[in-house]
């Protein structure tokens, strides 16, 4: 089983539409949770840190489920420039190892 | 601020052939990872470095590739000999240690585009 697993998609959406990604993972110690966004032929960016609580930036709401070991990004009011490959990150403890998912690939057309 | 800098941004070379590339992270960040993207593929991480000491080279092939960070700054990576499987993009990423100063966010460089022939 991978570490991280998420949906490769692609997701394809008009504009305006509402798309949720999920994402697992193995290893019920990890202890962080981000969800980074990486553009055709660039480098990936911090898109948002997931927290227990659940978070919200703008039209992007992350969750995370610890017992069910799921992580979430919903974004609401797809833009074009929305269009990406989304990927799932966990770490553990200790020094900070980050594993990346093999990211979902989300197309948002007019 | 400068951000995570890499070279070469391209590389082309046969199977066997050696290639090396360099790294140098965000300033006063002390872990330094080098992760290899196949297209289509999540980053894979190669090793990390806390300062200049190894941390993880779990997924390192150590019968070709190296990787070093003399002085707990820049970092290169070698790949010798050069397989068709290697062909990826190497990125190279920094993080602070510190927490308070988002430890946990890492910060890639745009990568070093590699095609072995």
């Amino acid at each position: 089983r991978k570490e991280v697993e998420q949906d490769p998609g692609p997701f394809n959406v008009p504009e305006g539409a509402t798309v949720a990604f999920n994402c697992t993972y193995s290893n019920s110690a990890s202890q962080s949770f981000f969800w980074y966004r990486q553009d055709c032929r660039k480098e990936p960016k911090l898109l948002m840190s997931v927290y227990s609580s659940g978070n919200e930036d703008g039209r992007f709401t992350a969750q995370l489920n610890r017992a069910s070991q799921y992580i979430s990004l919903l974004i609401r009011d797809s833009k074009l420039s929305d269009s990406a490959t989304y990927l799932c990150v966990v770490s553990g403890t200790g020094f900070q190892k980050l594993v990346f998912g093999t990211g979902t690939r989300l197309l948002v057309s007019p | 601020e400068a951000g995570v800098a890499q070279s070469p941004r391209y590389k082309i070379i046969e199977k066997r052939q050696s290639v090396a590339f360099w790294c140098n992270p965000i300033s006063g960040h002390a872990t330094l990872y080098w992760y290899q993207q196949i297209l289509g593929q999540g980053p894979k991480l190669l090793i990390q470095f806390q300062n200049n000491g190894v941390v993880d080279d779990s997924q390192l092939p150590k019968d070709r590739f190296s990787a070093e960070r003399l002085k707990g700054v820049d970092s290169t990576l070698k790949i010798q000999p050069a397989k068709l499987e290697d062909s990826a993009v190497y990125l190279c990423a920094s993080s602070p240690v510190d927490r308070s100063q988002g430890g946990n966010t890492i910060y890639f460089g745009e990568g070093s585009w590699l095609t072995v022939v």
